[in-house]
This record gives structure tokens, C-alpha cells and sequence, in this order.
């Protein structure tokens, strides 16, 4: 089973809507990490997060880590087109070794 | 900011003939870089972790003898699909690890491989 379960699977939003991207796992992460990518193109790395609770904001996104460390939450305000995009979290599986995952990936779709 | 260069960005081959991608660290050392490959509408899988001066460790189910990973300086790193067949046509994309909160794991542009 996946390690690292995104949901939604995809989001159509109306431009200017707000929007928000799960990211849970069944166990401790070490390090969750938020990416943008459009297919076919390398990752945008948005922000990491490390601690419990957690919360980092940059421009219009801002990403939260629950205190328990195993669910992340991405969310978006007033959405733009320019936000189209898969959105991708990943984590480190083990502290200390890298062993990095990825979930499954959420499919942004924003109209103008 | 971190950056990584990854060559080529595509590339078509013919089936049995081997295709080598290359993944640079531009300003910084890397003593660890990954490769994952990616399916159309599918995340990003991981294939190898690649350390300098060792041999790779790869994730179960990929055949260390057609990814050949090469990571021989601390700033290059290179992935080889030997006998490249229609199947291994995919999205390969390489990251390096900075050890920074900072720049986490700075990916490459990605490579499109088509083998015909």
C-alpha cells in the first residue's frame, strides 16, 4: 500500500477559490516536504516542515504538520492559474537515513 | 539557491543500445544524489540512492545491472539504462541532498527517455 496517501486525487477550483491538499501517513514522518511540479519538469521544492505543529507560509500557500507528525495539510489562497500543477509531498521514511517517499500526488486545476 | 543540471533533457534511442544521463551539483558538493523515475500520471519513484565513492543502494524490484549508477565525484552522478528496451521509456528525474533545511532535495529538470 502507499506509504504516503494525498487526497484529493485532483481539485478543480475556480480562480480565486481557496483550496487545501492532504498528506497523511500511518507513521511518524521525519521531515514532510511540499513540491510543485508540472509533468514532465523537475520538482519546485515549496517547504519543509520538521516539528510538530508546525507551519510555514509563502506567498499564497501555507503548509501545516499536525503534532503527531504523520499528516500535513497544503493550503492555497485565492487560487490562481499560475497554481495549476501537481502537488507532490514527500518525506523522509527513517531519521537519519534519507530513505525518502512520495505521495501519491494531487492534480491542481485552476480556471480563469 | 542549490541547483542541479540534468543532461540530457530527452533523448530517443533504439531498443538494445544503452542511454547515459548525467546529474550535476552546479554550486554545491553532494555527497548523496537520487534517481527516481516517473509514469505518466503517476509519482515519482525511487529508484537508487547514489553516494560518492560507494556503490549505489537500490529499492527493491530495479535491476542494479541495467541502472547502472556512477557517482565518482561529489558534485556528478550518472545513471546508464543498459539494453535499453520500449518499457524502460519513462521520465527519469535525479536530486541531490544538501543535508539543508534550506534547499532540501533539489531536483534536475528531468530527463525524457524514448526508446523505440
Amino acid at each position: 500500500s502507499q506509504e504516503l496517501e494525498q487526497s484529493p486525487q485532483s481539485l478543480i477550483v475556480q480562480e480565486g477559490k481557496n483550496l487545501t491538499i492532504n498528506c497523511t501517513s500511518s507513521k511518524t514522518l521525519y521531515g514532510l516536504y511540499w513540491y510543485k511540479q508540472k509533468y514532465g519538469e523537475g520538482l519546485i521544492f515549496l517547504m519543509m516542515l520538521q516539528k510538530g505543529g508546525e507551519e510555514k507560509s509563502h506567498e499564497k500557500i501555507t503548509a501545516k504538520l499536525d503534532e503527531k507528525k504523520q499528516q500535513s495539510s497544503l493550503h492555497i489562497t485565492a487560487s490562481q492559474p499560475s497554481h495549476a500543477g501537481i502537488y507532490l509531498c514527500g518525506a523522509d521514511k527513517t531519521s537519519g537515513t534519507y530513505k525518502y517517499i512520495f505521495g501519491t500526488g494531487t492534480r491542481l486545476k485552476v480556471l480563469a | 539557491g542549490a541547483v542541479v543540471s540534468q543532461h540530457p533533457s530527452w533523448v530517443i534511442c533504439k531498443s538494445g543500445t544503452s542511454v547515459k544521463i548525467e546529474c550535476r551539483s552546479l554550486d554545491f558538493q553532494a555527497t548523496t544524489m537520487f534517481w527516481y523515475r516517473q509514469f505518466p500520471k503517476q509519482s515519482l519513484m525511487l529508484m537508487a540512492t547514489s553516494n560518492e565513492g560507494s556503490k549505489a543502494t537500490y529499492e527493491q524490484g530495479v535491476e542494479k545491472d541495467k541502472f547502472l549508477i556512477n557517482h565518482a565525484s561529489l558534485t556528478l552522478s550518472t545513471l546508464t539504462v543498459t539494453s535499453a528496451h520500449p518499457e524502460d521509456s519513462s521520465f527519469y528525474i535525479c536530486s541531490a541532498d544538501y543535508g539543508t533545511i534550506n534547499y532540501g532535495y533539489t531536483f534536475g529538470s528531468g530527463t525524457r527517455l524514448t526508446v523505440v
